[in-house]
């Protein structure tokens, strides 16, 4: 079974703060990979799928990056906002599987 | 916009009660997937539809069934229902292509619980 990692599983910030987390995969037979936020009570909404080995992708104040060799892809987040507070889900395209998830909430 | 439906947000069941989750969706997708969420273990697969009346077990296909009659309408179904399949469950729907290949669109879940 393909192992995907996300780092921390939980997450609590300052409205204001920037934060990350991590996504982490095998690098082998790499196609891409799908970033989801999940709001509560609302469903899991795409953010980016970043192909690329260096690939960065934003949109407003999250952005995401991406290493293929070694397995990783991080979330970043600029001047957290109540709002930003969800479930951040990646997944490996083509493989179904998605990581457990880090719940960020960001308090005001 | 696509759109994915799901039959119910909340559902009560007993154990041992046959249950019919429903998902339908508007966007003519090929691929359906049912998927339940636990705390601390993400989304799991459950099975998953590239057709009508086409299927594939996912990760944990034990306990339950699906059916896709119809192309836009993708059923899980719990035979006999058991305490431990007290879960969220997300149905959800992607393009033409490969499952799991391009993005996939979520419904809005549904959460079961089984008494």
């Amino acid at each position: 079974i393909l192992n995907v990692e996300q780092s921390p599983q939980s997450l609590h910030v300052q409205e204001g703060d920037s934060t990350n987390f991590t996504c982490s995969f095998p690098s082998s037979n790499f196609y891409a990979l799908h970033w989801y936020r999940w709001e509560t009570a609302k469903s899991p909404e795409a953010l980016f799928v970043m192909t690329l080995n260096g690939d960065e992708k934003k949109k407003g104040r999250i952005s995401a990056t991406l290493n293929t060799k070694e397995g990783y892809s991080y979330l970043y987040i600029k001047g957290s906002q109540p709002e930003d507070s969800a479930t951040y889900l990646c997944a490996p395209e083509g493989k179904l599987i998605f990581g457990q998830g880090t719940e960020l909430s960001v308090k005001p | 916009d696509v759109k994915v439906t799901q039959s119910s947000r909340y559902l009560v069941k007993r154990t041992g009660e046959k249950v019919f989750l429903e998902c339908v969706q508007d966007m003519d997708h090929e691929n359906m997937f049912w998927y339940r969420q636990d705390p601390g273990l993400g989304l799991r697969l459950i099975y998953f539809s590239y057709d009508v009346k086409m299927k594939e077990k996912g990760d944990i296909p034990e306990g339950y069934s699906v059916s896709r009659e119809k192309k836009e309408r993708f059923s899980l179904i719990l035979e006999s229902a058991s305490t431990n399949q007290t879960s969220m469950y997300l149905c959800a729907s992607s393009g033409d292509g490969l499952a799991g290949v391009n993005e996939q669109f979520f419904g809005p879940g549904t959460r079961l619980t089984v008494l």
